[in-house]
């Protein structure tokens, strides 16, 4: 059975630093991660998707990193604003997706 | 190009009552999931459709959750009855292709159960 962590649970960080968000899972036989965002009350809105093959995407300020063989992605986002703050949430796609609990971000201004 | 639609975004029930929620995938989208996501947790997969036909309905709690998809488009989920536990956002998602698509989430339909 797939499980995927994210660490840490909350982080808060002043508006311009650059952050790396974890996430971890156990089984690397996967098709892709996907890194979502969601804003309180709202869906999670898709910011980067990653297939098996590859190692990293880019979209503007964020890279997402995946090493299968470690069982682990990362989200770098480059200098961080206020209007970051929000949760961000991994999937782990083996042909159904698996979610971790997610980072709960605060940038303050 | 439209998104995912759900329906209502918001319900408050009585324990034991029933309950239902609609969505809509992204026109030309296969497969179609459902995501129970309790407060301060990632989503849980309830049920996977692949076109008209149930793919993993593993983590779904037949005894009071049941799922259709007519016609292999809209998809109906339906709590009977409601219990207090069940309080959650129900989560729809759809992509283009079994397992290896991008996913796509509708808003949400936040259920109260008191």
């Amino acid at each position: 059975k797939q499980e995927v962590t994210q660490i840490p649970a909350a982080l808060s960080v002043p508006e311009g630093e650059n952050l790396v968000l974890n996430c971890s899972f156990t089984d690397s036989a996967i098709y892709n991660l996907q890194w979502f965002r969601q804003d309180p009350g709202k869906g999670l809105t898709s910011l980067l998707l990653i297939q098996s093959s590859q190692r990293e995407q880019t979209s503007g300020r964020l890279n997402a990193s995946l090493d299968k063989s470690s069982g682990r992605s990362t989200l770098y986002i480059a200098a961080s604003q206020p209007g970051d703050s929000a949760t961000y949430l991994c999937a782990v796609n083996a042909g159904k997706s698996t979610f971790g609990d997610g980072t709960t971000l605060t940038v303050k201004p | 190009e439209a998104g995912v639609a759900q329906s209502p975004r918001y319900k408050i029930i009585e324990k034991r009552q029933s309950v239902a929620f609609w969505c809509n995938p992204i026109s030309g989208h296969a497969t179609l999931y459902w995501y129970q996501q309790i407060l301060g947790q990632g989503p849980k997969l309830l049920i996977q459709f692949q076109n008209n036909g149930v793919v993993d309905d593993s983590q779904l709690p037949k005894d009071r959750f049941s799922a259709e998809r007519l016609k292999g488009v809209d998809s109906t989920l339906k709590i009977q009855p409601a219990k207090l536990e069940d309080s959650a956002v129900y989560l729809c998602a759809s992509s283009l292709d079994l397992g290896t698509g991008e996913l796509f989430f509708g808003e949400g339909s936040r259920l109260t159960v008191l």
